[in-house]
């Protein structure tokens, strides 16, 4: 199975400043033949179901903020909230859809300094 | 516009079975990936099984030879039979579409709101 590793397990950031998120997968999740990697972003808020933010590492879902961004190949990644918005409270999860069984990090608490 | 419905949570002894329904609208079940994710309190998500096109499916090792996913095209419904279980299944237990393993369809871009299930004596 592929582990993937957040990092840090949570942080407190300023309003209207950045948050990184990292994540790190035991192995490659980088699909040599179409050069994508198979690895996605999730936000969740308290109660709700998560949601989508990221795919392809680095392709924003539709209606997704553009202080929203994802990078990183291979193994290490990166989830970056610029301007950080008191709505953006949240656990955020990245998710790798290379190879099975689908894997989630243990998720990264996010909370306002 | 897209829904997923959960459904047949609810509090279940160990060693009982339990059958969960994800009504879907807005998609065909027969032509996408849907899938089953589970969340234990206070936990993080953990994908349980997958079925696609013609059936095919897919289970966590966790839940392997005691969870079934099938699907009824007619209702466009994906179900979840879950037998022999156990404390450490106590989860929401949601669905979404996604969870194709090395496909276009491999994120969960839409998910219901979850229903709970609670193994416990």
């Amino acid at each position: 199975d592929i582990v993937m590793t957040q990092s840090p397990d949570s942080l407190a950031v300023s309003l209207g400043e950045r948050a990184t998120i990292n994540c790190k997968s035991s192995q490659s999740v980088l699909y040599s033949a179409n050069n994508k990697n198979y690895l996605a972003w999730y936000q969740q808020k308290p109660g709700q179901p998560p949601k989508n933010l990221i795919y392809w590492a680095s392709t924003r879902e539709s209606g997704v903020p553009d202080r929203f961004s994802g990078s990183g190949s291979g193994t290490d990644f990166t989830l970056t909230i610029s301007n950080l918005q008191a709505e953006d409270v949240a656990v955020y999860y990245c998710q790798q859809y290379y190879s099975s069984p689908i894997t989630f990090g243990q998720g990264t608490r996010l909370e306002i300094k | 516009e897209v829904r997923l419905v959960e459904s047949g949570g609810g509090l279940i002894q160990p060693g009982g079975s339990v059958r969960l329904s994800c009504e879907v609208s807005g998609f065909s079940v027969s032509r996408n990936f849907v899938s089953w994710v589970r969340q234990a309190p206070g936990k993080g998500l953990e994908w349980v099984s997958v079925i696609y096109t013609a059936g095919t499916k897919y289970y966590a090792d966790s839940v392997k030879g005691r969870f079934t996913i099938s699907e009824d095209n007619s209702e466009n419904t994906v179900y979840l039979q879950m037998n022999s279980l156990r404390v450490e299944d106590t989860a929401l237990y949601y669905c979404a579409r996604g969870g194709g393993v090395a496909s276009n369809l491999g994120n969960f871009d839409y998910w219901g709101q979850g229903t709970l299930v609670t193994v416990s004596s």
